[in-house]
């Protein structure tokens, strides 16, 4: 079984379209993150939740909110995409109280034409 | 969280040992040295993390200096799918969550 898993993997759309990726992680942790990596292979953190409390929020623009309905999920909600929001993003969780190690997933390749 | 410093990439013949180094000469007391992996368009992966003392688990061992300033990741039979880029990195394990803070890390290539 999968312990985090997003979807959907691969998504193109247009620009100014909104779309969501979606993220389940089935490993009991209390923390989820989205990391956003570019065409030039950063990986930078977006944002974390904690037990459905924001915790993290990078400077990302507004038009990225990020939901958690649970502490299992986080979904990735972005208004009025555009050209640079083009990226691979990666959803992870971690545990508190278990060394805080942090489980990613495969990515969702966003790309925006 | 410290910055880290590593080799952009290293080569590593099958079969043989691979010793990946990063240095972190700002690294705090309260401050963990954790490594990832990325392989080829997959998730980052975790392989192992370590606060002083040497570690090992199945994938890896990592080695801590005395003084902390750095460390070294060892694949000790690398294989073919050990080609990724490595990436170590340090953070403090407080708080409900840990920013992990990647750099550019080690593209790891291992040949025939």
């Amino acid at each position: 079984d999968t312990a985090v898993s997003q979807t959907p993997k691969y998504l193109v759309t247009q620009m100014g379209n909104d779309k969501s990726i979606k993220c389940e992680q089935n490993l009991g942790h209390d923390t989820m993150y989205w990391y956003k990596q570019d065409s030039k292979k950063f990986l930078k953190i977006m944002f974390s939740y904690n037990n459905k409390e924001l915790i993290i929020n990078e400077t990302v623009p507004n038009r990225f909110s990020p939901k958690s309905p649970d502490k299992a999920h986080l979904n990735l909600h972005i208004n009025s995409l555009e050209l640079g929001d083009s990226a691979v993003y990666f959803c992870a969780s971690s545990q508190v109280f278990s060394g805080n190690t942090i489980y990613f997933g495969e990515g969702s390749w966003l790309t925006v034409v | 969280d410290a910055k880290t410093t590593q080799p952009p990439s290293m080569d590593c013949a099958e079969g043989r040992a691979a010793n990946l180094p990063c240095n972190h000469s700002t690294i705090s007391g309260n401050e963990y040295v954790y490594w990832y992996r990325q392989i080829h368009s997959q998730g980052p992966q975790y392989i192992i993390h370590g606060l002083k003392n040497n570690e090992t688990n199945e994938m890896a061992s990592l080695i801590i200096t005395e003084d902390r300033k750095s460390s070294t990741l060892i694949l000790p039979h690398a294989t073919l799918r050990d080609t990724a880029v490595y990436y170590c990195i340090v953070r403090a394990n407080t708080g409900t969550a840990s920013k992990l803070t990647f750099g550019t890390g080690t593209r790891l290539q291992v040949t025939l």
